[in-house]
């Protein structure tokens, strides 16, 4: 285990659904991170929060939204997705934007 | 922004060889360059990292090299073992607007290990 859990693992939704993955770290950290993990493309970065703080959002569709509540807390609510955004989620954190991150198990999410 | 190749995709060596996976990367100001490796099921695992005041870095088996100049830095392993089978990921972090903050990874590779 890494320290970074992420709930649900696995995720089913229609296109008109609205859900949300959750990411909890139990390390301390202060940097969080959302990436997507698609077949055959390297993991893509979306997402980074420093302090609850978002610095950087990769060119994300309106449709994922994060949400930061608290160091040890990392949402994203998804909303209208499409087919193609069918991939692992995964989460990360970090002590701060310069060290190591540290990998959630990820979620597999579906859209029908 | 930073881009990363890597390659092979595929790799399959023999139980007891020594495997080598090489990336490139293109931001000349890139610092850090972790490699991780992925179980199936499973998130990414940091296996080694090297900043980019040092040219090589050594963990038991694993080590990692890295070439500022030619802006490429490869993973080796030793007397891999079954275990070892794993898809592994390069990255290296940018430092684009005012410090980019995440991981570019490479597509990574799937390390087969024959018995």
């Amino acid at each position: 285990e890494t320290g970074v859990t992420q709930t649900p693992r696995h995720l089913v939704m229609g296109m008109t659904n609205k859900k949300s993955l959750k990411c909890e770290q139990h390390l301390g950290h202060n940097a969080m991170y959302w990436y997507k993990q698609s077949a055959k493309k390297p993991l893509e970065l979306m997402f980074v929060y420093n302090f609850k703080e978002q610095t950087e959002n990769n060119s994300v569709p309106s449709r994922f939204s994060p949400e930061c509540p608290n160091s040890s807390h990392l949402f994203l609510h998804l909303h209208t997705l499409q087919p193609e955004d069918s991939a692992l989620y995964l989460c990360a954190s970090s002590q701060d934007l310069v060290n190591e991150q540290f990998f959630g198990p990820g979620t597999r999410l579906t859209v029908l | 922004g930073e881009n990363v190749e890597q390659h092979p995709s595929t790799l399959s060596v023999q139980e007891g060889d020594s495997a080598v996976i090489k990336c490139t990367y293109s931001d000349s100001a890139s610092n850090y360059f972790p490699w991780y490796k992925q179980e199936l099921g499973k998130g990414p695992q940091l296996i080694i990292d090297i900043r980019s005041n040092v040219g090589e870095k050594k963990d038991q088996r694993i080590a990692v090299t890295l070439n500022k100049t030619a802006k490429h830095f490869s993973l080796h392993i030793t007397e891999t073992q079954p275990e070892d089978s794993a898809v592994y990921f390069c990255a290296a972090k940018g430092s684009g607007r005012g410090g980019a903050d995440g991981l570019t990874f490479g597509k990574g590779t799937h390390l087969i290990i024959q018995p």
